[in-house]
Protein backbone atom coordinates (compact mmCIF):
# COMPACT_ATOMS: atom_id res chain seq x y z
CA UNK A 1 0.00 0.00 0.00
CA UNK A 2 1.23 3.79 -0.07
CA UNK A 3 3.17 4.62 2.95
CA UNK A 4 5.72 7.02 4.23
CA UNK A 5 9.09 4.72 5.43
CA UNK A 6 12.63 4.92 7.19
CA UNK A 7 15.56 2.79 6.15
CA UNK A 8 17.23 3.03 9.44
CA UNK A 9 15.07 2.55 12.66
CA UNK A 10 18.16 3.83 14.86
CA UNK A 11 21.48 5.82 14.32
CA UNK A 12 24.20 6.64 16.73
CA UNK A 13 26.47 9.30 15.65
CA UNK A 14 29.14 11.34 17.64
CA UNK A 15 28.95 14.89 19.28
CA UNK A 16 29.93 17.23 16.42
CA UNK A 17 28.96 14.63 13.22
CA UNK A 18 26.78 15.13 10.60
CA UNK A 19 23.67 12.95 10.75
CA UNK A 20 21.76 11.83 7.78
CA UNK A 21 18.52 10.31 8.36
CA UNK A 22 16.39 8.23 5.74
CA UNK A 23 12.40 8.74 4.51
CA UNK A 24 11.31 6.57 1.32
CA UNK A 25 7.97 7.31 0.28
CA UNK A 26 5.88 5.37 -1.92
CA UNK A 27 2.41 7.85 -2.92
CA UNK A 28 3.87 9.71 -6.48
CA UNK A 29 1.11 12.66 -5.84
CA UNK A 30 2.44 13.66 -2.38
CA UNK A 31 3.37 17.38 -2.49
CA UNK A 32 4.29 19.02 0.91
CA UNK A 33 6.99 17.06 3.13
CA UNK A 34 7.73 17.40 6.67
CA UNK A 35 10.11 16.05 9.31
CA UNK A 36 9.46 16.54 12.85
CA UNK A 37 11.41 15.81 16.23
CA UNK A 38 10.05 14.03 18.89
CA UNK A 39 11.93 14.01 22.58
CA UNK A 40 11.12 11.78 24.84
CA UNK A 41 7.69 12.40 26.61
CA UNK A 42 6.90 15.16 24.69
CA UNK A 43 5.09 15.88 21.32
CA UNK A 44 6.74 16.38 17.67
CA UNK A 45 8.06 18.88 16.93
CA UNK A 46 8.51 20.79 13.57
CA UNK A 47 11.68 20.79 12.18
CA UNK A 48 11.72 21.69 8.44
CA UNK A 49 9.50 20.98 5.21
CA UNK A 50 9.88 21.21 1.54
CA UNK A 51 7.43 21.21 -1.07
CA UNK A 52 7.53 18.87 -4.28
CA UNK A 53 8.52 21.46 -6.78
CA UNK A 54 11.97 21.91 -4.83
CA UNK A 55 14.78 19.80 -4.05
CA UNK A 56 16.04 20.79 -1.07
CA UNK A 57 15.62 23.48 1.91
CA UNK A 58 18.02 24.50 4.23
CA UNK A 59 17.32 25.69 7.76
CA UNK A 60 19.40 26.47 10.76
CA UNK A 61 22.20 22.93 11.53
CA UNK A 62 19.37 21.32 9.21
CA UNK A 63 18.99 20.19 5.28
CA UNK A 64 15.88 18.66 4.02
CA UNK A 65 16.72 17.09 0.39
CA UNK A 66 14.13 15.56 -1.88
CA UNK A 67 14.70 13.40 -4.84
CA UNK A 68 11.10 12.59 -6.40
CA UNK A 69 12.86 9.74 -9.12
CA UNK A 70 13.12 7.23 -6.28
CA UNK A 71 10.82 9.08 -3.79
CA UNK A 72 13.10 9.26 -0.98
CA UNK A 73 13.71 12.00 1.75
CA UNK A 74 15.99 13.00 4.18
CA UNK A 75 17.07 15.09 6.46
CA UNK A 76 20.93 16.00 7.14
CA UNK A 77 21.66 17.52 10.63
CA UNK A 78 25.01 19.35 10.76
CA UNK A 79 27.59 19.52 14.01
CA UNK A 80 24.72 16.94 15.50
CA UNK A 81 24.87 17.74 19.56
CA UNK A 82 23.22 15.53 22.28
CA UNK A 83 20.51 17.90 22.69
CA UNK A 84 19.42 16.43 18.99
CA UNK A 85 19.12 13.28 20.38
CA UNK A 86 15.30 11.94 19.41
CA UNK A 87 13.09 10.52 17.37
CA UNK A 88 12.54 11.88 13.80
CA UNK A 89 9.49 11.54 11.76
CA UNK A 90 9.40 12.16 8.29
CA UNK A 91 5.83 12.92 6.82
CA UNK A 92 4.32 13.48 3.80
CA UNK A 93 0.91 15.19 2.57
CA UNK A 94 -1.65 14.73 -0.09
CA UNK A 95 -4.94 16.48 -0.73
CA UNK A 96 -7.88 14.08 -0.71
CA UNK A 97 -8.72 14.08 -4.36
CA UNK A 98 -10.75 17.07 -5.20
CA UNK A 99 -10.34 18.53 -1.54
CA UNK A 100 -8.90 21.56 0.44
CA UNK A 101 -7.67 19.78 2.85
CA UNK A 102 -4.86 17.17 3.07
CA UNK A 103 -3.85 15.19 5.92
CA UNK A 104 -0.08 14.39 7.07
CA UNK A 105 0.78 10.62 7.02
CA UNK A 106 3.51 9.39 8.92
CA UNK A 107 6.65 6.98 8.86
CA UNK A 108 8.19 4.75 11.82
CA UNK A 109 10.69 7.12 13.02
CA UNK A 110 14.35 7.07 13.12
CA UNK A 111 15.92 7.04 16.78
CA UNK A 112 19.21 9.49 16.52
CA UNK A 113 21.04 8.83 19.96
CA UNK A 114 24.05 11.12 20.08
CA UNK A 115 27.47 9.99 22.03
CA UNK A 116 29.40 12.99 23.99
CA UNK B 1 2.52 30.39 27.40
CA UNK B 2 1.64 26.97 26.53
CA UNK B 3 0.23 26.65 23.04
CA UNK B 4 -1.43 23.59 22.83
CA UNK B 5 -2.40 22.02 26.14
CA UNK B 6 -4.01 18.72 27.23
CA UNK B 7 -4.97 17.25 29.99
CA UNK B 8 -5.11 14.83 31.45
CA UNK B 9 -1.06 14.18 31.03
CA UNK B 10 -1.98 10.06 32.17
CA UNK B 11 -4.78 8.14 32.03
CA UNK B 12 -5.03 4.96 33.78
CA UNK B 13 -8.55 3.00 33.40
CA UNK B 14 -10.23 -0.58 33.48
CA UNK B 15 -11.66 -2.36 30.63
CA UNK B 16 -15.21 -1.06 29.57
CA UNK B 17 -14.99 2.43 31.09
CA UNK B 18 -15.70 5.67 29.29
CA UNK B 19 -13.29 8.45 29.17
CA UNK B 20 -12.21 11.76 27.81
CA UNK B 21 -9.38 13.85 27.27
CA UNK B 22 -9.56 17.48 26.49
CA UNK B 23 -7.02 19.93 24.51
CA UNK B 24 -6.99 23.61 24.65
CA UNK B 25 -4.79 25.73 21.67
CA UNK B 26 -4.49 29.08 22.57
CA UNK B 27 -2.80 30.43 19.07
CA UNK B 28 -5.72 31.08 17.34
CA UNK B 29 -5.41 28.43 14.50
CA UNK B 30 -8.77 27.16 12.74
CA UNK B 31 -7.65 23.57 12.56
CA UNK B 32 -7.13 20.74 15.29
CA UNK B 33 -5.96 17.47 15.79
CA UNK B 34 -6.55 13.98 17.04
CA UNK B 35 -3.33 11.70 16.54
CA UNK B 36 -2.54 8.36 18.01
CA UNK B 37 0.63 7.03 19.02
CA UNK B 38 1.51 3.51 19.82
CA UNK B 39 3.76 1.33 21.23
CA UNK B 40 6.13 1.46 18.54
CA UNK B 41 5.95 4.98 17.90
CA UNK B 42 3.96 4.75 14.81
CA UNK B 43 2.10 8.08 14.87
CA UNK B 44 -1.50 8.04 13.25
CA UNK B 45 -4.44 10.87 12.18
CA UNK B 46 -8.11 9.82 13.46
CA UNK B 47 -9.32 13.42 13.34
CA UNK B 48 -9.29 16.46 11.93
CA UNK B 49 -11.45 19.76 12.83
CA UNK B 50 -11.88 22.98 11.26
CA UNK B 51 -13.62 26.01 12.54
CA UNK B 52 -15.80 22.88 14.86
CA UNK B 53 -16.47 21.27 11.60
CA UNK B 54 -14.75 17.67 11.36
CA UNK B 55 -13.03 17.36 8.25
CA UNK B 56 -10.86 13.95 8.74
CA UNK B 57 -12.51 11.22 9.72
CA UNK B 58 -9.92 7.99 9.86
CA UNK B 59 -11.12 4.89 10.25
CA UNK B 60 -11.39 5.11 14.04
CA UNK B 61 -13.91 3.00 15.61
CA UNK B 62 -17.52 4.80 16.63
CA UNK B 63 -16.31 4.37 20.43
CA UNK B 64 -13.42 7.20 19.70
CA UNK B 65 -15.87 10.60 20.06
CA UNK B 66 -14.41 13.92 18.93
CA UNK B 67 -16.17 17.21 19.80
CA UNK B 68 -15.17 20.69 18.99
CA UNK B 69 -17.07 23.24 21.80
CA UNK B 70 -15.50 26.02 19.93
CA UNK B 71 -12.23 26.11 17.58
CA UNK B 72 -9.79 26.43 20.46
CA UNK B 73 -10.98 23.06 21.94
CA UNK B 74 -10.99 19.79 20.79
CA UNK B 75 -12.04 17.08 23.02
CA UNK B 76 -11.95 13.09 22.81
CA UNK B 77 -14.36 10.79 24.30
CA UNK B 78 -13.43 6.96 24.19
CA UNK B 79 -16.53 4.73 25.29
CA UNK B 80 -16.12 0.95 26.41
CA UNK B 81 -12.39 1.29 26.26
CA UNK B 82 -10.54 -1.56 25.06
CA UNK B 83 -7.14 -2.88 26.03
CA UNK B 84 -5.46 -2.33 22.32
CA UNK B 85 -6.59 1.46 22.92
CA UNK B 86 -3.51 1.80 25.24
CA UNK B 87 -1.56 4.95 23.50
CA UNK B 88 -0.32 7.76 23.71
CA UNK B 89 -2.86 10.87 22.02
CA UNK B 90 -2.23 13.62 21.02
CA UNK B 91 -3.46 17.08 19.94
CA UNK B 92 -2.11 19.19 17.34
CA UNK B 93 -3.55 22.69 15.96
CA UNK B 94 -2.47 24.53 12.90
CA UNK B 95 -3.60 27.51 11.19
CA UNK B 96 -4.39 26.31 7.40
CA UNK B 97 -6.38 23.18 6.91
CA UNK B 98 -4.45 22.03 4.27
CA UNK B 99 -2.50 19.74 5.86
CA UNK B 100 0.58 22.18 5.16
CA UNK B 101 2.39 24.26 7.06
CA UNK B 102 3.53 23.48 10.77
CA UNK B 103 1.06 21.25 13.14
CA UNK B 104 2.22 21.91 16.72
CA UNK B 105 1.07 19.47 19.35
CA UNK B 106 0.58 19.10 22.71
CA UNK B 107 2.33 17.25 25.28
CA UNK B 108 0.47 13.94 24.81
CA UNK B 109 -2.09 11.73 27.13
CA UNK B 110 -0.86 8.70 27.52
CA UNK B 111 -3.64 6.22 28.28
CA UNK B 112 -3.31 2.73 29.58
CA UNK B 113 -6.44 0.32 29.60
CA UNK B 114 -6.01 -2.70 31.95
Amino acid sequence: GESVGLHLPTLSVQEGDNSIINCAYSNSASDYFIWYKQESGKGPQFIIDIRSNMDKRQGQRVTVLLNKTVKHLSLQIAATQPGDSAVYFCAENRYAGGTSYGKLTFGQGTILTVHP
Amino acid sequence: DTAVSQTPKYLVTQMGNDKSIKCEQNLGHDTMYWYKQDSKKFLKIMFSYNNKELIINETVPNRFSPKSPDKAHLNLHINSLELGDSAVYFCASSQGLAGEGEQYFGPGTRLTVT
